[in-house]
């Protein structure tokens, strides 16, 4: 089945720099690809996606890039804020309606002022 | 509705009795997930119905989880003989048929405690 791997663990970063997180897939059938932030004690909530015939996506200071070869795609967000702290997780899924969804062991991004 | 719905918020058991979770999916979607997020953040998937059927149960604990989706009812998801493994945060999801497939959108949660 499905395996993703999320890098890294946690992430510090300066308000307004750069956050990169990583995620690889060993699926090759996989081909819908969402990001979800859940704060603490809420839902996660889809915050971008792509799927595999687009290679980048991008919705204001998030973006999303997705390499089919590689099996891998990654989340960037740019300028960030304290309020992008978080914790970030990817997921997989396969083609087609109603494919559960394979999450990655997530992301907390901690953005300091 | 415009959100998935769960009920209860938060769920206290002792270890062997029985716990029910409720979910209402968004009004117009077709297929529900369960998932179990456990202390370490990490996300199970249970089971999926299309509808009143069952979808894809692969995740599931045979022996003591069962879920129902009936027609106009919230669908359940229930733990008989709870064990303190059990405690999670356990969260129902939507998504619809038709474009753009496979939007899956989250439920508050269901935090279940089993002392």
């Amino acid at each position: 089945g499905e395996n993703v791997e999320q890098h890294p663990s946690t992430l510090s970063v300066q308000e307004g720099d750069s956050a990169v997180i990583k995620c690889t897939y060993s699926d090759s059938a996989s081909n819908y690809f969402p990001w979800y932030k859940q704060e603490l004690g809420k839902r996660p909530q889809l915050i971008i996606d792509i799927r595999s015939n687009v290679g980048e996506k991008k919705d204001q200071r998030i973006a999303v890039t997705l390499n089919k070869t590689a099996k891998h795609f990654s989340l960037h967000i740019t300028e960030t804020q304290p309020e992008d702290s978080a914790v970030y997780f990817c997921a997989a899924s396969g083609e087609g309606y109603g494919n559960k969804l394979v999450f990655g062991a997530g992301t907390i991004l901690r953005v300091k002022s | 509705g415009e959100e998935v719905a769960q009920t209860p918020k938060h769920l206290v058991r002792g270890e062997g009795q029985k716990a029910k979770l409720y979910c209402a999916p968004i009004k117009g979607h077709s297929y529900v997930f369960w998932y179990q997020q456990v202390l370490k953040n990490e996300f199970k998937f249970l089971i999926s119905f299309q509808n009143e059927n069952v979808f894809d149960e692969t995740g599931m604990p045979k022996e003591r989880f069962s879920a129902k989706c009936l027609p106009n009812s919230p669908c359940s998801l229930e733990i008989q003989a709870t064990k303190l493994e059990d405690s999670a945060v356990y969260f129902c999801a939507s998504s619809q048929t038709g474009v753009p497939y496979n939007e899956q959108f989250f439920g508050p949660g269901t935090r279940l405690t089993v002392l």
